[in-house]
């Protein structure tokens, strides 16, 4: 089945503690993003890639980094910098635009919710 | 930078009944598209509908339809027969389009809290 996973589903943070969110593909998808869910919020921008070993900062991304060594993963990590971390995190991917094609629409993987303890 | 508005943060009606999620945003960008998207309580965001800027003929998904008004930014959401399975929280969002086809990731609204009564 091709689609997109994020593990784990739910991660816990302590003070000062760096964690890592898993975000998988295998719609052979050259864009990745990741966004950030906040109660009776729409979704910000933290960090996006549109090539391997490229990365752009997105709205939010003090508190974060990211990596995409591989086209088919993108690792978030949230740093101790990042002071409100608790949220529900959506990675999503797609394709180059191709005007007309659908191909640049983006697909949304099933979210990891992180609580800090 | 862009930013999308939606005006109504919690709507109900009764199934069958259509219903209309409204969308405003503001760019002075001329390369765009413009999508909704649903979040039922799973949370997994779903694409509902997408709008190419550059066409002027509205886009329609079975009972899901769009009112694209360029001019007026607007872009409202149509859901006729609703059902049941319609309730969630819906997202308008907007995505410039960058020169090498790119795109610079969705600006999201809050959200409109659609609840289908039975």
């Amino acid at each position: 089945d091709g689609g997109i996973t994020q593990s784990p589903k739910y991660l816990f943070r302590k003070e000062g503690q760096n964690v890592t969110l898993s975000c998988e593909q295998n719609l052979n998808h050259d864009a990745m993003y990741w966004y950030r869910q906040d109660p009776g919020q729409g979704l910000r921008l933290i960090y996006y890639s549109q090539i391997v070993n490229d990365f752009q900062k997105g709205d939010i991304a003090e508190g974060y980094s990211v990596s995409r060594e591989k086209k088919e993963s993108f690792p978030l990590t949230v740093t101790s910098a990042q002071k409100n971390p608790t949220a529900f995190y959506l990675c999503a991917s797609s394709s180059l635009w191709l005007a007309g094609t659908n191909q640049e629409t983006q697909y949304f993987g099933p979210g990891t919710r992180l609580l800090v303890l | 930078a862009q930013t999308v508005t939606q005006s109504q943060p919690e709507m109900s009606v009764q199934e069958a009944e259509t219903v209309t999620l409204s969308c405003t945003y503001d760019t002075s960008e001329n390369n765009y598209y413009l999508f909704w998207y649903k979040q039922p309580p799973s949370r997994q965001m779903i694409l509902v509908i997408r709008q190419e800027a550059y066409k002027q003929q509205n886009a329609t998904e079975n009972r899901f339809s769009v009112n694209f008004q360029k001019a007026a930014k607007s872009f409202s959401l149509k859901i006729s027969d609703s059902q049941l399975g319609d309730t969630a929280m819906y997202f308008c969002a907007f995505m410039k389009l960058t020169a090498g086809g790119g795109a610079d990731g969705l600006t999201f609204g809050k959200g409109t809290h659609l609840i289908i009564q039975p």
